[in-house]
């Protein structure tokens, strides 16, 4: 099955600068990666998505990049506000097969200091 | 609130009682996911219901776990006979087939404790 691996654990930023947070994945035929964030004791809300037949997406501060050939893809979080910090995961899945089940990585505590 | 509901938000049991939480999707979609949730990692795929059939169920499902969604709309999860490893927040998602493909949002959980 897929796994996704998600490095770092723990960011630490200044506000105003960028993060990057950076996810591996194993099955070539995942083709749907979504970006959900969770704030503490709250639901994961979807924040961004790309498909596997675009290379970058774009919005507002937010971008992510995949690499399929490398199989990995990035979150970009440009000028960040305190209001960012929360646990960010990556996931994958393979659309279009019988399943959509996502498989995520364990998570990004994302702390942006004021 | 036309988002993904859950019920109850937290369960506080003892280990043998049995427990079972209900999810209510988005009104339009007709796949809905359960996810389990424990401290630190993300959320890891239980089981998936397209309208009223359960098409997959993940190894972590135990004989202990059942899901049903009998009319396509509402889901149950029911764990019988509960156990301490069993507590964990319990996350519901739903999608539409056929719409941004598989964009899928979350309910906001329901806490099992198991004591």
């Amino acid at each position: 099955g897929e796994n996704v691996e998600q490095h770092p654990s723990t960011l630490s930023v200044q506000e105003g600068d960028s993060a990057v947070i950076k996810c591996t994945y194993s099955d070539s035929a995942s083709n749907y990666f979504p970006w959900y964030k969770q704030e503490l004791g709250k639901r994961p809300q979807l924040i961004i998505d790309i498909r596997s037949n675009v290379g970058e997406k774009k919005d507002q501060r937010i971008a992510v990049t995949l690499n399929k050939t490398a199989k990995h893809f990035s979150l970009h979080i440009t000028e960040t506000q305190p209001e960012d910090s929360a646990v960010y995961f990556c996931a994958a899945s393979h659309s279009g097969g019988s399943n959509y089940k996502l498989t995520f990585g364990k998570g990004t505590l994302l702390t942006v200091n004021p | 609130d036309t988002g993904v509901s859950q019920d109850p938000r937290h369960k506080i049991t003892k280990r043998g009682q049995n427990v079972t939480f209900r999810c209510d999707p988005i009104s339009e979609h007709n796949r809905l996911y359960w996810y389990r949730q424990t401290l630190g990692q993300g959320p890891e795929f239980l089981t998936y219901f397209q309208n009223e059939a359960q098409l997959e169920k993940s190894r972590l499902l135990s004989d202990r776990f059942s899901a049903e969604r009998p009319k396509g709309s509402f889901s149950t999860l029911e764990i019988q006979r509960t156990e301490q490893g069993d507590s964990a927040m319990y996350l519901c998602a739903s999608s539409h087939l056929g719409r941004d493909h598989n964009e899928q949002f979350f309910g906001p959980g329901t806490r099992l404790t198991v004591l």
